[in-house]
C-alpha cells in the first residue's frame, strides 16, 4: 500500500527554524517525484517544488524559491521542507504528495497519493 | 507563467443536480490538466487526471473534458458525500499551478 505519513503539528515563534518530513513507503521511490504543497487557512492549494527522493533532484516554484528548501535522504524514502525563519505568514498545512510522471507520449504527470497534512502555526 | 481561473468560487445545488466547474488557463495546455476533490480536514484525492481520465476506484458520476484552455468538471447527479472543495490543477515541464477551488454545498 502507498503511503506518504508526515510528521506532526507544529508550533513555532517568527524566526525560529523548521524542518517537516514526508517518509514515502509501499512503491518504488526511483519512479517517482515527491510534491510539496502549501494550503493557508480556509484558502486553496499551492504547489512550492517537487524532489526526486533517488537524488535530489529539486524544482521550486517561483513563488517559493529562496523562502524554503526541500530536501531528501533517499536511505531512508523521506523528503523534507525547511525554513530557516519563520514568519507568521507561513502558518499553513503543508501536503506531501507523490507525483506521477510519464513522458509518454503522451506526457501525464498528477498527485495521485497524499499525505495527511502537517499544521504548521506561527504565532508570537 | 501560466494563469488557471477556476470558477465559481463556491456553488449551492440539489441533491441529483448536475453540476458544472470550469476552469481556464491563460495558455495551450493541450490536456496537461487535473481535477482533485478535498473534503473538510482531509487531504486532497485525484479524480481525473489528463483532463478527462477517470482514476481507479472513483464514480462514474464524476468526468472531465477539455483542451487547450478551456476545461469542464461535471457531476451528473450531485450526492450528499460530494460535498466538497474541487480544485483543477495544470502542468508543464514539471511545474505545477492550481486553479483557485470551488465550494460545493447541498442546497
Amino acid at each position: 500500500e502507498v503511503q506518504l505519513v508526515q510528521s506532526g503539528a507544529e508550533v513555532k515563534k517568527p524566526g525560529d527554524s523548521l524542518k517537516i518530513s514526508c517518509r514515502a513507503s509501499g512503491y518504488s521511490v526511483s519512479h517517482y517525484w515527491v510534491a510539496w504543497v502549501r494550503q493557508m487557512p480556509g484558502k486553496g492549494l499551492e504547489w512550492m517544488g517537487i524532489i526526486y527522493l533517488h537524488d535530489s533532484d529539486t524544482r521550486y516554484s517561483p513563488s517559493f524559491q529562496g523562502q524554503v528548501t526541500i530536501s531528501a535522504d533517499p536511505s531512508v524514502t523521506t523528503a523534507y521542507l525547511q525554513w530557516s525563519s519563520l514568519k507568521p505568514s507561513d502558518s499553513a498545512i503543508y501536503y506531501c504528495a507523490r507525483v506521477y510522471v510519464d513522458v509518454g507520449p503522451p506526457i501525464s504527470s498528477h498527485f495521485d497519493s497524499w499525505g495527511q497534512g502537517t499544521p504548521v502555526t506561527v504565532s508570537s | 507563467d501560466i494563469q488557471m481561473t477556476q470558477s465559481p468560487p463556491s456553488l449551492s445545488a440539489s441533491v441529483g443536480d448536475r453540476v458544472t466547474i470550469t476552469c481556464q488557463a491563460s495558455q495551450d495546455i493541450n490536456t496537461y490538466l487535473n481535477w482533485y476533490q478535498q473534503k473538510p480536514g482531509t487531504p486532497p484525492k485525484l479524480l481525473i487526471y489528463d483532463a478527462s481520465a477517470l482514476e481507479t476506484g472513483v464514480p462514474s458520476r464524476f468526468s472531465g473534458r477539455g483542451s487547450g484552455t478551456n476545461f469542464t468538471f461535471t457531476i451528473t447527479s450531485l450526492q450528499p458525500e460530494d460535498i466538497a472543495t474541487y480544485h483543477c490543477q495544470q502542468f508543464h515541464n514539471l511545474s505545477y499551478i492550481f486553479g483557485q477551488g470551488t465550494k460545493v454545498e447541498i442546497k
